[in-house]
């Protein structure tokens, strides 16, 4: 599995829009690149998921550049509910199951 | 629905103790797995079941964690003769997928196990 690498912590204001940067060097051709947010007593959640250019949903956008060595989740306006910890990771879509592999995480911390 | 529920939420044990942590997934999903997250840093793997077949297990710190899931929808982590490096969350995560690649995993809210 490719190693992952993002900051440590991020601060944020109200209403801004935050990226998070993943760096994944190693990437293999068959490996996605999937974000899941953590909030504080509460196990991860999904966020997004993507292979390259550019995946949006209802909470988030993925960018993706051709070369995909790297990932930029951008969360649009953010609240302070969005104050939670990010992970990206990146896997074979062709394993038999998904085995996640965290890093540390990214700290978000929207204030007012 | 429910989603993934996980007891007790908090424990306390004493070292030397065994302990018994419950996962129940969602209804009808086929894969469920366990990872620990100790504090500050993102969750480690642990085991993963297809229904009630164990077909990972290498991320077992060691042969006092064993898991279970007898009928393939609850399963049960049990760790014996608790040490304090066992202290953690633990987290149980549930998927629809059968085989499938990088299916949505949905995670119940962790116990937190204190050893001490």
């Amino acid at each position: 599995l490719a190693k992952t690498t993002q900051p440590i912590s991020m601060d944020s204001y109200e209403g801004q829009e935050v990226n998070i940067t993943c760096s994944h060097n190693n990437i293999a051709t068959n490996d996605y690149i999937t974000w899941y947010q953590q909030f504080p007593s509460q196990g991860p959640r999904f966020i997004i998921q993507g292979y390259k250019t550019k995946v949006t949903n209802e909470v988030a956008s993925l960018f993706i550049p051709a070369d995909r060595k790297s990932s930029t989740l951008s969360l649009p306006r953010v609240s302070l509910s969005d104050t939670a910890v990010y992970y990206c990771l990146v896997g074979d879509m062709n394993t038999g199951f998904q085995k996640l592999v965290f890093g540390t995480g990214t700290r978000l911390l929207v204030s007012p | 629905g429910a989603g993934v529920s996980q007891s007790p939420r908090y424990k306390v044990a004493k070292r030397g103790q065994d302990v018994a942590l419950r996962c129940d997934p969602i209804s009808g999903h086929v894969s469920l797995f366990w990872y620990q997250q100790a504090l500050g840093q993102g969750p480690e793997f642990l085991t993963y079941f297809q229904n009630e077949a164990q077909l990972d297990k290498s991320g077992l710190p060691s042969d006092r964690f064993f898991a279970e899931r007898p009928e393939g929808s609850v399963s049960t982590l049990k760790i014996q003769r608790t040490q304090q490096e066992d202290s953690a969350v633990y987290l149980c995560a549930s998927s629809l997928a059968k085989g499938q690649p990088w299916d949505e995993q949905y995670f119940g809210p962790g116990t937190r196990l204190t050893v001490t």
